[in-house]
């Protein structure tokens, strides 16, 4: 029974690049969320999609974060124009039903920005 | 506004000691609590939840948190860690909306 997956683990980047993140939620989950996680901001909400469609944008991330969710058991996070500030771990997690009970997270993918 | 707050950063214990993270909430209406455990480079897992009924509610790896309406709080306490205990804790909070707001993370450090 497969968990959530992401991909790659670790990427370096260099500022101004851009970067694709990649996530396959758990078989039949419904809601899918990325989060930013550092030290000093904690857990941020980047996105989130319920059946497909993007329900919350993350509002300061708009500017250049975007995350799509092209089928039901695939999403990307791109990041454009990468900055230096980016450098994070990136999670990406699904739940179930509707009413968000429990979140299943994946590994993550740790970003550095040079 | 939901506000999800942990009051410690960290804590140390002893391997055996108990231990209690508090975790303290701000919201009107119905919702969710959870206690979620990350280790170092993994992802966070989901320990329990609380909705309703019981308000002590168990765990796995002998965790409990038991929630109290008067003080808005769902602490978790385990009688007897584990050096494998050691890891970060969040506390999280879902109103029925599907909006889940976690806090800042309890580092549980537990020595030899």
């Amino acid at each position: 029974d497969a968990g959530v997956t992401q991909t790659p683990r670790h990427e370096v980047a260099e500022k101004g690049q851009t970067i694709i993140l990649k996530c396959e939620p758990v078989s039949g989950h419904n809601d899918l969320f990325w989060y930013r996680q550092t030290k000093i901001q904690g857990l941020e909400l980047l996105s989130y999609f319920r059946s497909k469609s993007l329900m919350e944008d993350g509002g300061a991330f708009k500017d250049r974060f975007k995350a799509e969710m092209l089928n039901s058991s695939f999403s990307t996070l791109k990041i454009q124009p990468t900055e230096p500030k980016d450098s994070a771990v990136y999670l990406c997690a699904s739940s179930l039903t509707a009413s968000a009970e429990t979140l299943y997270f994946g590994s993550g993918t740790r970003l550095t920005v040079l | 506004t939901q506000t999800v707050s942990q009051s410690d950063a960290h804590v140390t214990v002893f391997e055996g000691d108990s231990v209690e993270l508090r975790c303290n909430y701000s919201y009107g209406g119905s919702i969710y609590l959870s206690w979620y455990i990350q280790h170092h480079g993994r992802g966070l897992q989901f320990l329990l939840k609380y909705y309703s009924g019981n308000p002590v509610v168990q765990g796995v790896n002998g965790f409990e948190a038991e929630f109290s309406k008067s003080d808005s709080s769902f602490h978790l306490r385990k009688a007897s860690v584990h050096w494998s205990d050691s890891a970060v804790y969040f506390c999280a909070v879902s109103p029925n909306n599907n909006r889940i707001f976690f806090g800042d993370g309890t580092q549980l450090v537990v020595k030899p």
